[in-house]
């Protein structure tokens, strides 16, 4: 069974700091995986996209990675602002079908002003 | 159009009540999904349609009754709640073969 886990659990940084945020899973044989932020009590909204062939995704100030081989993925952000302060969800989808997206527990990040 | 949405935003109900949470999209997607989310925990797949059938239950409990009218309109009937069941119920979809998984916003639902 696919198991997602993200360190750290909880993450506080000062704003303009750069950083990191990581994602592993226990089976290499994704589909993609998917990047999420989520704000309090809020639904989910995507960032960035990687399907298992490729090893990394930039959006504006993001950039994610992804070693399939070793089922690890993580999300950069540039330059953190207080805006950024959200939920961070890492999804692996197992094929092309219907199958669901498999969710770690996310990382709690907090930009400091 | 990328929007999925969903109503009512909140929904406070008692457990002897009948309501049920709506979820819509235009974007052609064939597959919609319901999870469910409690506080600080990741969301859980609940059910997942395809083409308008059930293709996922993940053993959910029968006071929970999903629905798929049409390709457009995803629906979860409540009946008879545990204070338990209080979360955020999340609707998703997508297209067969599509990458993206799409979100709505949620609907807030406490039990009481």
């Amino acid at each position: 069974k696919q198991e997602v886990t993200q360190i750290p659990a909880a993450l506080s940084v000062p704003e303009g700091e750069n950083l990191v945020l990581n994602c592993s899973f226990t089976d290499s044989a994704i589909y993609n995986l998917q990047w999420f932020r989520q704000d309090p009590g809020k639904g989910l909204t995507s960032l960035l996209l990687i399907q298992s062939s490729q090893r990394e995704q930039t959006s504006g100030r993001l950039n994610a990675s992804l070693d399939k081989s070793s089922g690890r993925s993580t999300l950069y952000i540039a330059a953190s602002q207080p805006g950024d302060s959200a939920t961070y969800l890492c999804a692996v989808r197992l094929n092309s079908g219907n199958t669901p997206l498999v969710f770690g527990k996310g990382t709690r990040l907090s930009v400091i002003a | 159009d990328t929007e999925v949405t969903q109503t009512p935003k909140h929904l406070v109900m008692g457990m002897t009540n009948k309501k049920s949470l709506k979820c819509e999209q235009h974007m052609g997607h064939r597959a919609m999904y319901w999870y469910k989310q409690k506080a600080k925990k990741p969301p859980e797949l609940m059910f997942v349609y395809s083409y308008e059938k059930l293709s996922i239950n993940e053993s959910v409990p029968s006071r929970f009754s999903p629905e798929c009218p049409n390709s457009s309109l995803l629906n979860l009937h409540l009946h008879a709640l545990q204070p338990e069941d209080s979360a955020l119920y999340l609707c998703a979809s997508s297209q067969p073969g599509e990458r993206w998984q799409y979100f709505g916003p949620g609907t807030r639902l406490t039990v009481t």
